[in-house]
Parts: C-alpha cells; sequence; structure tokens
C-alpha cells in the first residue's frame, strides 16, 4: 500500500530563517507530487507541483521554492522565511492521469 | 483564485440528523471531488463524481452534480459525532491533477 509521510508536524522558526520541509512517498512509483498551504480557516492554495524529477511548477509568485532530487521525495524550502509563511503546509501524491490526490499529515510552520 | 466554494461556511447539527454542504464552481469540469479534513490534519479523499453522473453514493455519503447550475452537494445522513471536520470540494485544474479546493465547510456534529 502507498503511504505519503511528511514532517516536522510543527515547526517555529524566526523571521530570516532557512526552511526545509520534507515529504516522501512509499509504495509507488512516478507519482505526481504537490505542495499545498492552507491559511487559518480557509481552503488550500496550491503551491508547486512536480510530475517527475526535477521538474517543478510553480502556482503563484512567493518566497519558496520547490525540488524533487528522488522520485518519491518533495522539499520545500525557503532561503529566508517571512512573517507572512506562516501556515499549514500540506504535501501531496497522485497517480499520473488519476485526479485523486492523498494528503500527507501537515506541518503547522509559524514563523515569529 | 478559488474554483470551488462552499456553503455554509460552518454547520452546527446533532447527532442524528443529516448535514448537507454546497459547493458552486466557475467553469467547466470533468469531475468534482470531496475531501474531509479533521482539525489539524491532512485531507482525506471522500468520494469523486464526474461530469456525467448526477448522483453518486458511498455509505451514509450522497453525492448530487447540477453541471448545469455548475453546483454540487454533498449530504452526510444519521451524522454521527466523529463526522465533526471540514468539508472541502475540489476541481481539477489542468491535466496533471492540480486540485483547485474551495475554503470549506466546517461541520460540528455534537452527541
Amino acid at each position: 500500500s502507498q503511504t505519503i509521510h511528511q514532517w516536522p508536524a510543527t515547526l517555529v522558526q524566526p523571521v530570516g530563517s532557512p526552511l526545509s520541509l520534507e515529504c516522501t512517498v512509499e509504495g509507488t512509483s512516478n507519482p505526481n507530487l504537490y505542495w499545498y498551504r492552507q491559511a487559518a480557516g480557509r481552503g488550500l492554495q496550491l503551491l508547486f507541483y512536480s510530475v517527475g524529477i526535477g521538474q517543478i511548477s510553480s502556482e503563484v509568485p512567493q518566497n519558496l521554492s520547490a525540488s524533487r532530487p528522488q522520485d518519491r521525495q518533495f522539499i520545500l524550502s525557503s532561503k529566508k522565511l517571512l512573517l507572512s509563511d506562516s501556515g499549514f503546509y500540506l504535501c501531496a501524491w497522485g497517480r499520473q492521469g488519476v485526479t485523486e490526490a492523498f494528503f500527507g499529515q501537515g506541518t503547522r510552520l509559524t514563523v515569529v | 483564485s478559488q474554483q470551488g466554494e462552499e456553503d455554509p461556511q460552518a454547520l452546527s447539527i446533532q447527532e442524528g440528523e443529516n448535514a448537507t454542504m454546497n459547493c458552486s464552481y466557475k467553469t467547466s469540469i470533468n469531475n468534482l471531488q470531496w475531501y474531509r479534513q479533521n482539525s489539524g490534519r491532512g485531507l482525506v479523499h471522500l468520494i469523486l463524481i464526474r461530469s456525467n453522473e448526477r448522483e453518486k453514493h458511498s455509505g451514509r455519503l450522497r453525492v448530487t452534480l447540477d453541471t448545469s447550475k455548475k453546483s454540487s452537494s454533498l449530504l452526510i445522513t444519521a451524522s454521527r459525532a466523529a463526522d465533526t471536520a471540514s468539508y472541502f470540494c475540489a476541481t481539477e485544474k489542468g491535466s496533471q491533477g492540480n486540485l483547485i479546493f474551495g475554503k470549506g465547510t466546517k461541520l460540528s456534529v455534537k452527541p
């Protein structure tokens, strides 16, 4: 069976510090991978998606970047965090050609 | 911009009652999905309805789709306290599985 791991669950970082959130998927190959952000009480905003190793598409301009160094690994990064980067970050995967998405448990990021 | 918009934003009912949530969207779709999110957790896929379907059932869930009105509804029958969660509709943007979510309906089921 397939599983998705996302860590850490919570993170408190000072403004200006770097960020690295990691997501890995097990039990499948060549998945589509996604990073979403959810502001408090709001829906999800798609930040990045990837259809293969090294292939990253950004949906919105922002202070964040994403990388996919391996087939089942997706990393969300920032060189210098802003207060506005606070939120709930969710990694998800989906099969090629299938729209259902499977989500990780999320990372609550608080930038102070 | 949000493709799907759910209403109501919040819904509070007693255990055993039915809960109905609605979703409206703007552009044509191939399918529409509903997800559930427990507080502080990831989303879980509940059900998908295709554009050529009008109604679909899964256990206590019933989803309808009206493409002429660009709307969908999710009905949870005989609700339980464990159904307390936020519910989101989602439509697909493009062909890479990118999902556009609404802001969700926060359902509270009181025992």
